[in-house]
């Protein structure tokens, strides 16, 4: 079976400082991994996704996260906060092949970015 | 459709009541999938439908719950006798098919409280 980690429900970051939203996963064989973040009251939009390649992966609106294979984790970073990246951000993963292709998520990680 | 849309946004039903859900996926998205998102839960995987494939009910939590997908497209999720526990946001979200790393495009959300 597959999972995905969130150990933070709540993230509190000063804007302009780095940010880091942790994830950790687990799944047989290589994974697909993606990060969404949801803003209030709104659907959840897809920020960016690992397949293969380069472990350090760069998504929408100055985000960024990096595949570490050997520690099933795949951070969400982004270097400078913005107030308006407050919102709740969820970590999914798949099987890259022969497994489901249902996305199992996380239980999603509140990212408060103080002014 | 330009995105995913989901009917109604909100509904306000008694215990006991059944509900129908609408979603209607992106033109062309040949998967279709049902999640609940419930406060501190996370998303809850309930039912994918692929193309004209048997729909994987792996996550439907009871019998009350069903699911059904006319002509390829759009899908009712229906909740019969519903309870308190019954009570999240329910989402739906759709993708091109389940070759390769698909991203799932979400609709707002349907918010179901069961008195």
């Amino acid at each position: 079976a597959q999972s995905v980690a969130q150990p933070e429900d709540q993230v509190n970051v000063a804007e302009g400082n780095p940010l880091t939203v942790k994830c950790t996963y687990s799944v047989s064989g290589n994974p697909y991994l993606f990060w969404y973040v949801q803003y209030p009251n709104r659907g959840l939009q897809f920020l960016l996704k690992y397949i293969t390649g380069d472990n350090l992966v760069k998504g929408s609106y100055g985000f960024e996260a990096e595949f570490n294979k050997s520690q099933t984790s795949f951070h969400l970073k982004k270097p400078s906060a913005l107030v308006s990246d407050s919102a709740l951000y969820f970590c999914a993963v798949r099987a890259g092949s022969g497994g489901s292709y249902i996305p199992t998520f996380g239980r999603g990680t509140s990212l408060i970015v103080h002014p | 459709g330009a995105g995913v849309s989901q009917s109604p946004s909100n509904k306000v039903t008694e215990k006991g009541k059944d509900v129908e859900l609408r979603c209607d996926p992106i033109s062309g998205h040949t998967a279709l999938y049902w999640y609940r998102q419930s406060l501190g839960q996370g998303l809850e995987f309930l039912i994918y439908f692929q193309g004209n494939s048997a729909p994987d009910k792996s996550g439907l939590p009871s019998d009350r719950f069903s699911a059904e997908r006319t002509g390829g497209s759009v899908s009712t999720l229906t909740i019969q006798r519903t309870q308190q526990e019954d009570s999240a946001v329910y989402l739906c979200a759709s993708s091109l098919g389940r070759a390769g790393a698909n991203v799932l495009t979400f609709g707002a959300g349907s918010r179901l409280t069961v008195l």
